[in-house]
């Protein structure tokens, strides 16, 4: 079935430590996003990627690192956790940049840092 | 700055129907999207209203006023299943989607 994975579903890291959570879609679309997630608060953007091999920051996007060096891969990388990046991290991906298309949003991943 | 606001929390009847209201204020406006997210789960995508009006789709409705920076989305005959937090989102200038906290339905028997 197409769509998007993301790996891990969660996880427990102690803050300092490098984490990259992974996200692949088969959908053959252009764009991706990484999104977090926290209570009270809308989805925040962290950084986008237009096309394969171009990335762009977001709303959030200190802390965080991101490559697209392939059109179904979008990585982000945390280099040195703090406990305010405890969040429910979700990848998506859209048909084509800087459009209306509609965003798929991977099942997420659960990230904890203490 | 930019903004979207909707309700946290909603309760509803079996068999009812709800509106979940959505205003929003941005820098520029290409379009409304909702969005269904069940618990732990990921959003999913529901409607797009781009013009004013209403958008009809089974059971869900959505509904736009540009001049008045406001949505709706009408949910009718609401099933158990339908217990999930409503997620509006705007797409600004930029082709970005910026998100409200989103709206908690509890539907009750």
């Amino acid at each position: 079935i197409a769509g998007i994975t993301q790996a891990p579903t969660s996880q427990i890291l102690a803050a300092g430590r490098r984490m990259t959570l992974r996200c692949t879609q088969d959908m053959r679309h252009n764009a991706m996003y990484w999104y977090r997630q926290d209570l009270g608060l809308g989805l925040r953007l962290i950084h986008y990627s237009n096309t394969a091999g171009t990335t762009g920051k977001g709303e959030v996007p200190d802390g965080y690192s991101v490559s697209r060096a392939n059109t179904d891969d979008f990585p982000l990388t945390l280099a040195s956790a703090v406990p305010s990046q405890t969040s429910v991290y979700f990848c998506a991906s859209s048909e084509a940049e800087s459009s209306t298309d509609t965003q798929y949003f991977g099942p997420g991943t659960r990230l904890t840092v203490l | 700055g930019q903004n979207i606001d909707q309700p946290t929390e909603m309760t509803a009847t079996e068999g009812a129907i709800v509106q979940i209201n959505c205003t929003y204020q941005t820098s520029g406006f290409n379009g409304l999207f909702w969005y269904q997210q069940h618990a732990g789960e990921a959003p999913t995508f529901l409607s797009y209203n781009v013009l004013d009006g209403l958008e009809e789709k089974g059971r869900f409705s959505s509904f736009l006023s540009r001049s008045k920076g406001y949505s709706y989305l009408l949910l009718k005959e609401l099933q158990m299943k339908d217990s999930a937090s409503y997620l509006c989102a705007v797409m600004d200038s930029n082709y970005q989607l910026i998100w409200g906290a989103g709206t908690k339905l509890i539907i009750k028997p």
